[in-house]
């Protein structure tokens, strides 16, 4: 594909469910970030993926969050027992290497009732 | 700790004028800054980037300006249109800490005809 690509766009779940976020990176990117954007706020680091392994979790709140990049490509966000302040956009960031240049795509927009 | 501080919050232009949004650091570490563009609905997008140890770059009607001894940097859009409408974030990087993007908290900017 031409960018990253995001499943789903949104997600509405309900307090104390699961939910995973899917993200496609750019082909042959082997480094992956996720980000979280809450409203009116700037994008805060969650994880960052080089292949396979977590390189940094660091970002990541809490252990409800967890993600795994199983084969260096496809990435995805678990949240368990979601809480309502898990609302935000979910964003997902790819670069060829380890680099400053950070390509993202377009969000999954998650709203917890 | 807000590591990047950025103002304003929000600004209004008036088309063909100049656009000007401010990013203060705190970590000495940070060695790449870039800014991106986000329009609703879409991911963040790079406009342009910056590294400390040149004190401007420019790219057709954008312009950083970085002042390394104050730890600021601008972004400086000349001949501003309606198409830039849009929020803008400064971020910086630590290129030998895992390229974890950290974000201001972004200036909603609208040019008016």
């Amino acid at each position: 594909g031409a960018g990253v690509s995001q499943t789903p766009s949104n997600k509405v779940t309900e307090k104390g469910k699961y939910v995973e976020l899917r993200c496609d990176p750019i082909s042959g990117h082997t480094a992956l970030y996720w980000y979280r954007q809450s409203l009116g706020q700037g994008p805060e680091f969650l994880i960052y993926f080089q292949g396979t392994g977590a390189a940094d979790d660091s970002g990541l709140p809490n252990d409800r969050f967890f993600a795994v990049r199983p084969e260096g490509s496809v990435s995805t966000l678990k949240i368990q027992r979601t809480e309502r302040g898990d609302s935000a956009v979910y964003l997902c960031a790819s670069s060829s290497v380890p680099a400053e240049t950070q390509y993202f795509g377009p969000g999954t927009r998650l709203l917890v009732l | 700790q807000q590591q990047v501080k950025q103002s304003p919050q929000s600004l209004i232009v008036q088309k063909g004028g100049i656009s000007i949004i401010n990013c203060a650091y705190e970590n000495t570490a940070f060695d790449y800054f870039p800014w991106y563009q986000q329009f609703p609905g879409k991911g963040p997008a790079l406009l342009i980037a910056i590294r400390p140890d040149v004190s401007e770059k420019k790219e057709g009607r954008f312009t950083i300006s970085f002042n390394k001894s104050a730890k600021q940097f601008s972004l400086h859009i000349m001949d501003s249109q309606p198409g830039d409408s849009a929020t803008y974030f400064c971020a910086a990087l630590f290129t030998g800490g895992g390229n974890k993007l950290t974000f201001g908290t972004g200036t909603q900017l609208k040019v008016e005809l």
